[in-house]
Order: structure tokens, then sequence, then C-alpha cells
């Protein structure tokens, strides 16, 4: 089946270091990837997504996300975490010759001062 | 620019009642989808409209409808909603190979 996975349940780094937010899919082909932010009551918004090219793709709020092929992974990066940036992040993937997008169960985020 | 609109934002129902979620998007988008949010749970695809006029079952549509009356909207309705059915639900648009504008959610809860 199918699947993206976050191991990780939440990440808390200090304001100012740098961040990663895990995430690593399994489905077949080469699929497109996805990262969206949520903050609290809000809807979903789009970060930066990967469709082929250079391996590190730069997003929205300064992050940047690195896929990895072998690893089957598209991990979520930022160099200098703020404050702000506390929320709950998703990864997705939408697999070749379908419009549907498959989600992650989440990552919350917390950057503490 | 509104984006993708849906209403009501908050909705309270007893066990067996039915309900209309409304999406509208204004973008001008093929795709249209369906999501809810449960805790620890992530995004799960109810249902999935890739043009007008066609719809298609995603990871969870039982207990639900869909009807893509234009471009534009895209309802989900529950005809006998359970307590199961209480959740944050997400329309949202695209085009085919892009990324997903997201509406503000539709809060739900069952009693």
């Amino acid at each position: 089946a199918q699947s993206v996975a976050q191991p990780e349940d939440q990440v808390n780094v200090a304001e100012g270091n740098p961040l990663t937010v895990k995430c690593t899919y399994s489905v077949s082909g080469n699929p497109y990837l996805f990262w969206y932010v949520q903050y609290p009551n809000r809807g979903l918004q789009f970060l930066l997504k990967y469709i082929t090219g250079d391996n590190l793709v730069k997003g929205s709020y300064g992050f940047e996300a690195e896929f990895n092929k072998s690893q089957t992974s598209f991990h979520l990066k930022k160099p200098s975490a703020l404050v702000s940036d506390s929320a709950l992040y998703f990864c997705a993937v939408r697999p070749l010759n379908t419009g549907k997008l498959i989600f992650g169960q989440g990552t919350t985020l917390q950057v503490k001062p | 620019n509104a984006g993708v609109t849906q209403t009501p934002k908050f909705q309270v129902l007893k066990t067996g009642q039915s309900m209309t979620l409304q999406c509208a998007q204004d973008m001008n988008h093929n795709s249209m989808y369906w999501y809810r949010q449960d805790p620890g749970m992530g995004l799960r695809l109810i249902y999935y409209s890739a043009s007008e006029g066609t719809t298609d079952k995603g990871e969870v549509p039982n207990g639900y409808n869909v009807s893509r009356l234009n471009k534009r909207e895209f309802s989900l309705r529950l005809e006998s909603a359970a307590p199961s059915q209480t959740s944050v639900y997400f329309c949202a648009s695209s085009e085919p190979t892009g990324e997903l504008f997201f509406g503000e959610g539709s809060r739900l809860t069952v009693l």
C-alpha cells in the first residue's frame, strides 16, 4: 500500500538552531512530494514541492527540503528556527498518474525561545 | 481573492441527522477534494473530483456522498451522521499536478 510516514510526533528545537522534520514514503515510481504547514484552527498552507531536478528545494518562509531517492525521503529543513515556525507540519505525496495526495500523520514543531 | 471557501465553519448534529458541507473555489481549478482531519491520523481523503462531472472515492468514503455541481463547487453530504464522523473537514482544489489550496475547515460534532 502507498503510504507516507513522519516518524516523529513532535520535534523540539531552540530558536536560532537548525531544524529537520523527517518524512519517508512508500510509493512506486517518481511521485511528486509536498510539505504543508498548519497553524492552530487554520487550513493547510503550501510550503514547497519537489517534482524533478535539483534535490534541494527551496520554499516559503526560509524552509527547504532535501529529496533522497535511494532512501525515499523528503526531509524538511530550516537553517535557523523561529518561534513563529511552531506549527503542525505535513508531508504529502502524489503518486504519478493520480491526482490524489497522500498525507503523513503530521509532526508538531515546537520552537522555544 | 477568496481562494477556497467552506461553509459552515462549525456544526453540531445529532446522530442520524443529515447535512451538507459546501465548498467553492475561485481559482478555476479542475480538481477538488474533501479530506477529514483527526488527531494523530493526518488528513484522509474522503472523495476526489478530477474535473466537473467526475468523482472518485478516496480512503474513507463510507457514510459520505459528494456532488461536483460545477467547476467551482464541490459539496459533501452526510446522509445519517454518526459520532465517528466527528472531525474537521477540509475542502481543497488544485490543478492536476500542482499543489493543493485548502479552505479554513469545517468543524463537525456529532452527538
